[in-house]
């Protein structure tokens, strides 16, 4: 039962437009949702966060939205880089202020931009 | 600046065969987790130390896996005996701050069980 949904498995962009990769979970006390990113043969690497308070943080090029009504975040990627082509991963926890051991990813989306 | 390292990278063994995965967190971090990514589950979290102590041991799949962290600067994953259902990448990642999921994770070890 997965409580981190990213239902697409991969995006295709052309470079510079808009990237959205999407996330849906399903447990309400989620409070702090982040954005992982990850090259082939690397370890995943921390992209944005954004805690429950809030509906949008905004780092750059990249943007997460969080919707807490519909129990989803979105992540805006503007404008799209060849070298943005990388797997995203939404992750969750209940416990923001807590421990983080209890982080729930999600399966990924890849991302592919096309020059 | 060294991040978290693992080894080995790549790992190939007979099913029965015990594995040993090494890790060495970020110097200061003072959390540890093992993670194993396969296609089916993706990400999953299998065990975290605090400070050197075992906190939530409740994603290791069974008796077979076992973690330790004698020291801050040292972990190990075992697998004995392995079977071809553990066939993964292992994730090592470290964090300097309880209160944040901002993990720092190592290249991985790919083990293949054949």
């Amino acid at each position: 039962d997965q409580q981190v949904k990213q239902n697409s498995p991969s995006l295709s962009v052309q470079e510079g437009r808009i990237s959205i990769l999407n996330c849906d979970y399903t447990n309400s006390m989620f409070d702090y949702f982040l954005w992982y990113k990850k090259y082939p043969a690397e370890g995943p690497t921390f992209l944005i966060s954004i805690s429950s308070i809030k509906d949008k943080n905004e780092d750059g090029r990249f943007t997460v939205f969080l919707n807490k009504s519909a129990k989803h975040l979105s992540l805006h990627i503007v404008p799209s880089q060849p070298g943005d082509s990388a797997v995203y991963f939404c992750a969750a926890s209940p416990n923001y202020g807590g421990s983080q051991g209890n982080l729930i990813f999600g399966k990924g989306t890849k991302l592919s931009v096309k020059p | 600046d060294a991040g978290v390292i693992q080894s080995p990278r790549h790992e190939v063994t007979e099913m029965g065969q015990e594995v040993t995965l090494r890790c060495k967190p970020i110097s200061g971090h003072n959390s540890l987790f093992w993670y194993r990514q396969t296609m089916m589950r993706g990400l999953e979290l299998l065990i975290y130390f605090n400070n050197n102590v075992p906190i939530d041991d409740s994603g290791m799949p069974e008796d077979r896996f076992s973690a330790k962290m004698p020291n801050a600067s040292f972990s190990t994953l075992k697998i004995q005996p392995s079977e071809p259902r553990d066939s993964a990448v292992y994730f090592c990642a470290s964090s300097p701050n309880a209160n944040t999921g901002e993990l720092f994770f190592g290249e991985g070890s790919r083990l293949t069980v054949l």
